[in-house]
């Protein structure tokens, strides 16, 4: 069967950096996605992998290793808006997105 | 650019009622999603279109649920009759591409409530 693993919750200190890991297992891959979502929200992109290595986009930056079948999601310089959850979804051989059930990340001042 | 536009925000119905949801994807957007969010859980695909055709429905409880895309641009997704499961938030999405790798914009979700 096609599987996200991701932790449900961590909580991390405003101005530290946290790492979210992700594991999956998909038909195939055509790569993954990070979103985040603030409670009550939609999710919004913030990244897409399909090659191995890292990409760094500002604050964030996302891992791909695909033949761990592992991601991470990266966030520096952590700020309180960044309190969210983040869901880390992987494309499948049929271009269908499988989603995990979310990481909530809870920052303390 | 607009953004994916969906009604009502906030739904409360009893059980065994009907509801509708609608959505306006972004303009010239040719795939739209439909999923369904349960609290504390990630978006579950419901159906996909392809233009006005269907791409995937298999998690699409048929018997209670149904959808539909007129003519490639807004579509309806229909409870009839609702059961307490079914409260979720429903959210829209939109991509510009067909079968490809492109991001998924959200619309902000119908959050229904059933009784």
């Amino acid at each position: 069967g096609q599987n996200i693993d991701q932790p449900t919750e961590m909580t991390a200190t405003e101005g530290a950096i946290v790492q979210i890991n992700c594991t999956y297992q998909t038909s195939g891959f055509n790569g993954l996605f990070w979103y985040q979502q603030h409670a009550g929200e939609a999710p919004t992109f913030l990244s897409y992998n399909v090659l191995d290595g890292l990409e760094e986009k500002g604050r964030f930056s996302s891992f791909l290793s695909r033949s761990k079948g592992y991601s991470y999601l990266l966030l520096k310089e952590l700020q309180m808006k960044d309190s969210a959850s983040y869901l880390c979804a992987a494309l499948d051989s049929n271009y269908q997105l499988i989603w995990g059930a979310g990481t909530k990340l809870i920052i303390k001042p | 650019e607009a953004g994916v536009a969906q009604s009502p925000r906030y739904k409360i119905i009893e059980k065994r009622q009907s509801v509708a949801f609608w959505c306006n994807p972004i303009s010239g957007h040719a795939t739209l999603y439909w999923y369904q969010q349960i609290l504390g859980q990630g978006p579950k695909l419901l159906i996909q279109f392809q233009n006005n055709g269907v791409v995937d429905d298999s998690q699409l409880p048929k018997d209670r649920f149904s959808a539909e895309r007129l003519k490639g641009v807004d579509s309806t997704l229909k409870i009839q009759p609702a059961k307490l499961e079914d409260s979720a938030v429903y959210l829209c999405a939109s991509s510009p591409g067909t079968g490809d790798v492109g991001e998924q914009f959200f619309g902000p979700g119908t959050r229904l409530t059933v009784l």
